[in-house]
């Protein structure tokens, strides 16, 4: 079955760059689905923050589009997210999932532990 | 954009049933899915498809969805159901993936 990892740095400076990783093991990243990141500030809720297919296709939220990247690296069977000028604001947990679509729905499974990362000086 | 509303807490005796409510405009004519959050964990999907279980859900979890409302039934509540309930549908008018507030269910 599908698990996901999450990896990268826990402590990112405000106005730097958030880079995270996500692994899959147990299938391929190039199967038919499209792979997600969604975060979650301490204590709230679930904000989808974009997506993307083995082919490169990506997608983004809108209130996060100009300051986020979200890549495939088929080779390491893993894709990326990086966020740009970042705040305290963006201190959350990091999670990657996996979509699954039809053509009227979408929903995420599985999903990986989470990362959590803290914007501070 | 579309926004879903659930009550901040739902709490309920063992044994009981709890009852979980998720408000969209017209949320019937959309797909309405369920995770599960336990403190520290990663969400896990309960419900998909309105009311289909993933393998290994127990039958005690249920859901329904019709006009501005989506439901997520647990019966015979265990302790082990306290947790952050959290619905999610896909607003294909604006392909934006949208997340429930969040409710939390205290077994009392």
């Amino acid at each position: 079955q599908v698990q996901l990892q999450e990896s990268g740095p826990g402590l990112v400076k405000p106005s730097g760059t958030l880079s995270l990783t996500c692994a899959v093991s147990g299938g391929s990243i190039s199967s038919s689905n499209w792979w997600s990141w969604v975060r979650q500030p301490p204590g709230k809720g679930l904000e989808w923050i974009g997506e993307i297919y083995h082919s490169g296709s990506t997608n983004y939220n809108p209130s996060l589009k100009s300051r986020v990247t979200i890549s495939v690296d088929k080779s390491k069977n893993q894709f990326s997210l990086k966020l740009s000028s970042v705040t305290a604001a963006d201190t959350a947990v990091y999670y990657c999932a996996r979509e699954r679509t039809t053509v009227t729905t979408l929903w995420f499974d599985p999903w990986g532990q989470g990362t959590l990362v803290t914007v501070s000086s | 954009s579309y926004v879903l509303t659930q009550p901040p807490s739902v709490s309920v005796a063992p044994g009981k049933t709890a009852r979980i409510t998720c408000g969209g405009n017209n949320i019937g004519s959309k797909s309405v899915h369920w995770y599960q959050q336990k403190p520290g964990q990663a969400p896990v999907l309960v419900i998909y498809y309105d009311s289909d279980r993933p393998s290994g859900i127990p039958e005690r979890f249920s859901g329904s969805n019709s006009g501005n409302t989506a439901t997520l039934t647990i019966s015979r509540v265990e302790a082990g159901d306290e947790a952050d309930y959290y619905c999610q549908v896909w607003d294909s008018s604006s392909d934006h993936k949208v997340f429930g507030t969040g409710t939390k269910v205290t077994v009392l």
